[in-house]
């Protein structure tokens, strides 16, 4: 069973303070990495992807990817409000699905 | 920007009904899927869809579902006798091919009574 895991939260950090989000996934196999913001009631809405080991930044964001440990993880500088949602991490394990964790929610409080 | 869209945003019917659930995947993309959610769960993966076919269905994509291609735009999931336990948010997501980023409609909230 491949599964993802996150903490589901809540993560409560200041605004302008760095957000870390974590997820491990359990299939060495995984070939893809997703970060999907969700705010209450709507959809997923892609924040990142990441396909190798390394960093990838993009604005505010960067994705963090370590194979060999099967973990992935988002950092968000200069937190805001706005920033305040579900961020789930989603896993292709090269087949044609992503297998999502629970999200972590993060709350940013002015 | 082009986007994935669904209708309806909200569908309510009785347990045994059929409903069909609609979506137009991004224009240019080749891969389409449903995935569903419900209410404080996290998102499953329900099936995928390439070239007029099914590529992958999950465990919950049973006798009773079915996903349909009608034409060159829409992309449909039918239940055909819901359950209570159908309740939830469907979402359709489309990519250019597997193991792209996948985009996702706003979903329909089905509600079965």
């Amino acid at each position: 069973q491949k599964e993802v895991e996150q903490n589901s939260g809540p993560l409560s950090v200041p605004e302008g303070a760095i957000a870390s989000l974590n997820c491990t996934y359990s299939d060495r196999g995984s070939q893809s990495f997703f970060w999907y913001r969700q705010y209450s009631g709507k959809s997923p809405e892609l924040i990142m992807s990441i396909y190798s080991n390394g960093d990838k930044e993009d604005g505010r964001f960067t994705a963090q990817l370590n194979k060999a440990s099967q973990y992935v993880s988002l950092l968000i500088r200069d937190s805001q409000p706005s920033d305040s949602a579900t961020y789930l991490c989603a896993v292709e394990y090269n087949t044609d699905k992503l297998i999502f964790g629970t999200g972590t929610r993060l709350q940013v409080f002015p | 920007e082009p986007e994935v869209t669904q209708t309806p945003s909200h569908q309510v019917t009785q347990m045994g009904q059929e409903v069909i659930l609609r979506c137009v995947p991004i224009s240019n993309h080749l891969y389409f899927y449903w995935y569903r959610q419900i209410l404080g769960q996290k998102v499953e993966f329900l099936v995928s869809f390439y070239n007029n076919e099914i590529s992958e269905k999950s465990e919950i994509f049973d006798d009773q579902f079915s996903v349909e291609r009608p034409d060159g735009s829409n992309f449909t999931l039918k239940i055909r006798s819901t359950k209570l336990e159908d309740s939830a948010m469907y979402f359709c997501a489309s990519t250019t091919r597997r193991g792209n980023e996948q985009f996702f409609g706003p979903g329909t909230r089905l509600t079965v009574l």
